[in-house]
């Protein structure tokens, strides 16, 4: 499965955007882009995925690199309860796993 | 509805219990998962069922018993566990798995707390 690295800490002032980043140089052509987030005592939550092209919804946008080898994920108003770990992984291969590496644990200051 | 329930929420078991966990979806994904989660660590990937076949099973020890019984239905079954067996117990499910499996997003359930005394 291919890696991705995420920074392990960021903090965010509430209603200011955050950028969280997310690299995979040795993402494969077939690779999504898949993002989850977890907040305290709760299962993983969906927030976004894409392929190649910037992708909205109502949770956040990525914005993703023309060579693909990074991408961002734009909360673009931060609230205390988008404190939470974000997890950025690459879905793809035979298989098409989620597997989950150390994500980035954002930290929002009211 | 993207929802997927597990229960129960919280359990407590002696070493030589044996108990089981379920996890339900009504979407019709055809993909259900088991993860494991120890506190502070991110998600493990224990099993997949695709079209209600065991399709991975990542070493799990065997006293970890994981059965499909329909498409909608995962369980998992605990038998002599360990106390090093304690921890959040997370079932997932999506449209499919396999090759086509990345243009699917995937949806948990809130998990079932394991305490192994």
């Amino acid at each position: 499965d291919a890696k991705t690295t995420q920074p392990n800490s960021m903090e965010s002032n509430e209603e200011e955007p955050v950028h969280l980043p997310c690299n995979h140089s040795t993402i494969s052509g077939t690779d999504y882009i898949h993002w989850y987030r977890q907040l305290p005592s709760q299962g993983p939550e969906y927030v976004i995925h894409g392929l190649t092209s910037n992708v909205n919804n109502r949770m956040a946008s990525l914005a993703i690199a023309e060579d693909r080898k990074s991408s961002t994920l734009i909360l673009h108003r931060a609230t205390l309860r988008d404190a939470a770990v974000y997890y950025c992984i690459l879905r793809g291969g035979s298989q098409g796993n989620l597997i989950f590496g150390k994500g980035t644990k954002l930290s929002v200051k009211p | 509805d993207t929802e997927v329930t597990q229960t129960p929420k919280h359990l407590v078991m002696g070493m030589t219990n044996k108990k089981s966990l379920k996890c339900e979806q009504h979407m019709g994904h055809r993909a259900m998962y088991w993860y494991k989660q120890k506190a502070k660590k991110p998600p493990e990937l224990m099993f997949v069922y695709s079209y209600e076949k065991l399709s991975i099973n990542e070493s799990v020890p065997s006293r970890f018993s994981p059965e499909c019984p329909n498409s909608s239905l995962l369980n998992l079954h605990l038998h002599a566990l360990q106390p090093e067996d304690s921890a959040l117990y997370l079932c997932a499910s999506s449209q499919a798995w396999g090759r086509a499996a990345g243009v699917y997003e995937q949806y948990f359930g809130p998990g079932t707390r394991l305490t192994v005394t």
